[in-house]
């Protein structure tokens, strides 16, 4: 069975500083894994996916996540962190067989600080 | 972004009267799903649908039925509705591969 953990349900940073969100999954097979980010009131987007082509998946407004096969690990990071970062981040693991055994995180929310 | 629209964006009800929230989708995917989430929850799988009149139970089924007549409307039904099913919908559709999911706007719906 599948299952992703989220560390943290809030994380704090400075404008300007590093964000690192943390995500740690568990699946039986290769999964494929997704970052997912949601602003108030709406629905959720894409950030970046992983699907096997490359451990280091860069995605949409400057996010990355590397995935670590040994520590079952798929962190999100972001240099330099920006105001309109702030929003909730929810990670993501499908076991690819379809899209509805995808199971979700239960959400980071990011704060930025001026 | 995805063409998905859900009505009714808001919508405030009454304990014990039924209520649908419809789904449709510009995109001719052959997945579509109906999420709701909660604090603390993320998003949980109500039920989803593979085709048309090909539908199936997610995690969090009990109360809630599905119906998918054509491919690009995917309608959920609350049969009696309950305080406990106040939440934020979201539909949701997918391709045949690739399993990356795309979101509607969200519909919330309140049970008093």
């Amino acid at each position: 069975a599948q299952s992703v953990t989220q560390l943290g349900s809030h994380v704090s940073v400075s404008e300007g500083a590093l964000v690192l969100l943390r995500c740690n999954y568990s699946s039986s097979v290769p999964p494929y894994l997704f970052w997912y980010v949601q602003y108030p009131n709406q629905g959720l987007q894409l950030l970046l996916k992983y699907t096997s082509a490359a451990t280091l998946v860069k995605g949409i407004n400057g996010f990355e996540a590397e995935f670590k096969k040994s520590e079952t690990s798929f962190h999100l990071t972001k240099p330099s962190a920006h105001m309109s970062d702030a929003a909730e981040y929810f990670c993501a693991v499908s076991d690819r067989t379809g899209g509805f055994k995808t199971i979700f995180g239960a959400g980071t929310r990011l704060f930025v600080k001026a | 972004d995805a063409g998905i629209t859900q009505s009714p964006r808001h919508k405030v009800t009454e304990t014990g009267t039924p209520v649908t929230l419809r789904c449709h989708q510009t995109e001719n995917h052959r997945y579509m799903y109906w999420y709701r989430q909660d604090p603390g929850h993320g998003l949980r799988l109500i039920h989803y649908s593979y085709g048309v009149k090909d539908t199936d139970k997610g995690e969090v089924s009990d109360g809630y039925s599905v119906s998918r007549s054509k491919t690009e409307d995917f309608l959920l039904t609350l049969e009696s509705a309950t305080s406990s099913q106040t939440s934020v919908y979201f539909c949701a559709i997918s391709e045949n591969s690739g399993n990356t999911i795309y979101f509607g706007e969200g519909s919330w719906l309140t049970v008093v």
